[in-house]
């Protein structure tokens, strides 16, 4: 079993739509959580950080954590054709002497005008 | 310009040729790190350091060395490329957060 796991998608949906993507996680130390888009031949983008469970709102973008059920959400409301891209789930222990980071393999989003 | 600056973005070298990525940042970030992205296989860990002079090695280290001499510095060295090395390579920077990416650069070996 993968560490992280994430749905490749592509996924399409019309301009407005609300969106939501997905990443389930083997690991019960994690404890940081994020989520980074990555536009094609760009290097990836933080979009939201979280710690622990719990929702925390940026404008049109929602991350949700779950850790009873190490499941983790990303809810794109409104969603307009620049949030065409490929979404990164990612995640963290409480650090120690490093911060790496764990990756899903990305869920490929279009949205169409 | 602040962040983190990637070089060259475009490479392509031979097979059996020693090749070195390079990765500074300006924000004076303790911990580095270097990823390699492929079809299939999403963002894989080739080393990190959490301060200058000090790495570990990730999950798909074979193959690569890196050196910190300087908290802004983080190169990464093909020792002697193999095709199997071609791929888009991230470096990336962070502190307490998440982590911030350079552009990339994408490494072909023929």
């Amino acid at each position: 079993q993968k560490e992280v796991e994430q749905d490749p998608g592509p996924l399409s949906v019309p301009e407005g739509a609300i969106v939501s993507l997905n990443c389930t996680y083997s690991n019960s130390a994690f404890q940081y959580f994020m989520w980074y888009r990555q536009y094609s031949r760009k290097g990836p983008e933080l979009l939201m950080y979280t710690y622990s469970s719990g929702n925390k709102e940026d404008g049109r973008f929602t991350a949700q954590v779950d850790k009873s059920s190490k499941y983790i959400s990303l809810f794109i409301r409104d969603s307009q054709p620049s949030d065409s891209a490929t979404y990164l789930c990612a995640m963290r222990d409480s650090g120690g002497s490093n911060y790496k980071l764990t990756f899903g393999k990305g869920t490929l989003l279009t949205v169409n005008p | 310009d602040a962040g983190i600056t990637q070089s060259p973005r475009y490479k392509i070298t031979e097979t059996g040729r020693q090749v070195t990525l390079m990765c500074h940042q300006t924000w004076s970030h303790s911990y580095m790190f270097w990823y390699r992205q492929d079809l299939g296989h999403g963002l894989r860990l080739i080393y990190y350091s959490a301060a200058a002079d000090i790495t570990d090695k990730g999950e798909v280290p074979d193959g690569y060395v890196v050196s910190r001499s300087k908290t802004e510095n983080f190169p990464l060295t093909l020792e002697s490329a193999t095709r199997s090395q071609t791929s888009v390579y991230f470096c990336a920077s962070s502190e307490t957060g998440g982590a911030f990416f350079g552009q990339g650069t994408r490494l072909t070996v023929v």
